[in-house]
């Protein structure tokens, strides 16, 4: 069964750093594009970052550029979204997606983390 | 950088038609995605380059698009269409969403 499974999420201070996880099944990581989305409080689905099928290329929304780090291990199938210097505007629910097709889109969505930045 | 408009909201009665536009300098010239999301759900993808629907997806969901608007199409829409609407597209290897639409069924 193909699904992502993503964790990691918790409340923390602005300022402070949280690594989420998203966990594939099912699938290779490493034949797939994978892209982290978030959705804010009242607000719509904002793209963050996004991982190339070899793992070398990665891309970052303007909004997370040079805090975010997204990554992988594919000896656990599993893809990291490094978070750092953390900002109220940084919380959410956070989506791993996997993306497929020429062209591309998003056919696997995980269920989400919560991550709250509060003080 | 790239932008894609929808309104905020769309109501519509049990059984007739929804439509939710999508509208973007240059988006004739993207392939478009639409998703579909519950109040706490994942994003589901309901359609993808422009008008092909993933299995699954009821027959009800359509999509079209013509110039610079995309169109999201939902014949005999029922109660259980609530949920919001994002039309998605990819400006080289980075993803651009439209504001989304809130679609309320009376």
């Amino acid at each position: 069964q193909v699904q992502l499974v993503e964790s990691g999420g918790g409340v923390v201070q602005p300022g402070t750093s949280l690594t989420l996880s998203c966990a594939a099944s099912g699938f290779p990581l490493s034949n797939y594009i994978i892209h982290w989305v978030r959705l804010a409080p009242g607000k719509g689905l904002e793209w963050v970052a996004g991982l190339s099928y070899d793992g070398y290329s990665r891309y970052y929304a303007d909004s997370v550029k040079g805090r975010l780090t997204i990554s992988r291990d594919t000896s656990k199938n599993t893809v990291y979204l490094e978070m750092s210097s953390l900002r109220p505007e940084d919380t959410g629910v956070y989506f791993c997606t996997r993306v497929v097709g020429t062209p591309h889109y998003m056919d696997v969505w995980g269920k989400g983390t919560t991550v709250t930045v509060s003080s | 950088s790239f932008e894609m408009t929808q309104p905020p909201s769309v109501s519509v009665s049990p059984g007739q038609t929804a439509t939710i536009t999508c509208s973007g300098e240059t988006l004739g010239e993207k392939y478009i995605c639409w998703f579909q999301q519950k109040p706490g759900q994942s994003p589901v993808l309901i359609i993808h380059q422009d008008f092909k629907r993933p299995s699954g997806i009821p027959e009800r969901f359509s999509g079209s698009a013509s110039g610079n608007t995309a169109t999201l199409t939902i014949s005999g829409t029922q109660a259980m269409d609530e949920a919001d609407y994002y039309c998605q597209v990819w400006d080289y290897d980075t993803v651009i969403f439209g504001g989304g639409t809130r679609l309320t069924v009376l």
